[in-house]
C-alpha cells in the first residue's frame, strides 16, 4: 500500500533560521511527488512537482529535492509569512483505482517567529 | 479567472440532517476531485469525477455519501443522515488533465467546514 509520512510533525524556527522538512514515501512506481502549502482555513496551494530522483525545484526561499525514498523541502532564511502547514503527496503510476494512486502525508506545521 | 469555488464555507447540521457541498471547478477544468481532511490528519481522497461520470469512488464511504458532477452546474457532494464523525473539512480540487495525461498538481478550493452537532 502506498504511504507517505512527514517529519517533523511541527517545527518552530526563528526568522532567518534555515531548516528542512522531510517527506518519506513508499509507492509502487512514482509518477510524481507534490508539495503544497496550506494556511489555516484555506485549501492547499500548489508549490512544486518532482518527477525523478535527483530533481530539484526552487521558489523564493523554498527548495524541494527528491531521492528514491524521500523528498526534502529546504527553507532558507525563513520569514514569519512562511508559517503554514506543508503537505507532501505522491502519485503512483496509474494502475487500478486512481484513489489508490494519489496519497497525501499528514503535513508539517511550520511556525516562524519574528 | 476565478479559482475553484466551494460553498458554503461553513455548514452546521444536526445529526440526521443532510449536507450538500458544492464545488465549481476552474474554467476549462473538467476533472473534479473531492478530499476530506479530519483534524490532525492528512487529506484523504474520496471521489474523482468528470462531467456526468464518476470515475473513481474508491475513497467514498459505502453508505450515506454520494457525489455528482452534472453537465451543467457545480459538482455536489451529498451526505445523508450526517453523524458527528462526518465533521471535517471537505476540499474540492480541479484539473484540466486526467491522471494518465500527467502528474500535475491540481488546484484546490478553500473548502467547506462541516460541523455536525
Amino acid at each position: 500500500e502506498d504511504q507517505v509520512t512527514q517529519s517533523p510533525e511541527a517545527l518552530r524556527l526563528q526568522e532567518g533560521e534555515s531548516s528542512s522538512l522531510n517527506c518519506s514515501y513508499t509507492v509502487s512506481g512514482l509518477r510524481g511527488l507534490f508539495w503544497y502549502r496550506q494556511d489555516p482555513g484555506k485549501g492547499p496551494e500548489f508549490l512544486f512537482t518532482l518527477y525523478s530522483a535527483g530533481e530539484e525545484k526552487e521558489k523564493e526561499r523554498l527548495k524541494a529535492t527528491l531521492t528514491k525514498k524521500e523528498s526534502f523541502l529546504h527553507i532558507t532564511a525563513p520569514k514569519p509569512e512562511d508559517s503554514a502547514t506543508y503537505l507532501c503527496a505522491v502519485q503512483a503510476k496509474v494502475g487500478g483505482n486512481y484513489g489508490q494512486n494519489f496519497v497525501f502525508g499528514p503535513g508539517t506545521r511550520l511556525s516562524v517567529l519574528p | 479567472n476565478a479559482g475553484v469555488m466551494q460553498n458554503p464555507r461553513h455548514l452546521v447540521r444536526r445529526r440526521g440532517q443532510e449536507a450538500r457541498l458544492r464545488c465549481s471547478p476552474m474554467k476549462g477544468h473538467s476533472h473534479v476531485y473531492w478530499y476530506r481532511q479530519l483534524p490532525e490528519e492528512g487529506l484523504k481522497f474520496m471521489v474523482y469525477l468528470q462531467k456526468e461520470n464518476i470515475i473513481d469512488e474508491s475513497g467514498m464511504p459505502k453508505e450515506r455519501f454520494s457525489a455528482e458532477f452534472p453537465k451543467e452546474g457545480p459538482s455536489i457532494l451529498r451526505i445523508q443522515q450526517v453523524v458527528r464523525g462526518d465533521s471535517a473539512a471537505y476540499f474540492c480540487a480541479s484539473s484540466p488533465f486526467t491522471p494518465r495525461q500527467g502528474a500535475l498538481g491540481y488546484t484546490f478550493g478553500s473548502g467547506t467546514r462541516l460541523t455536525v452537532v
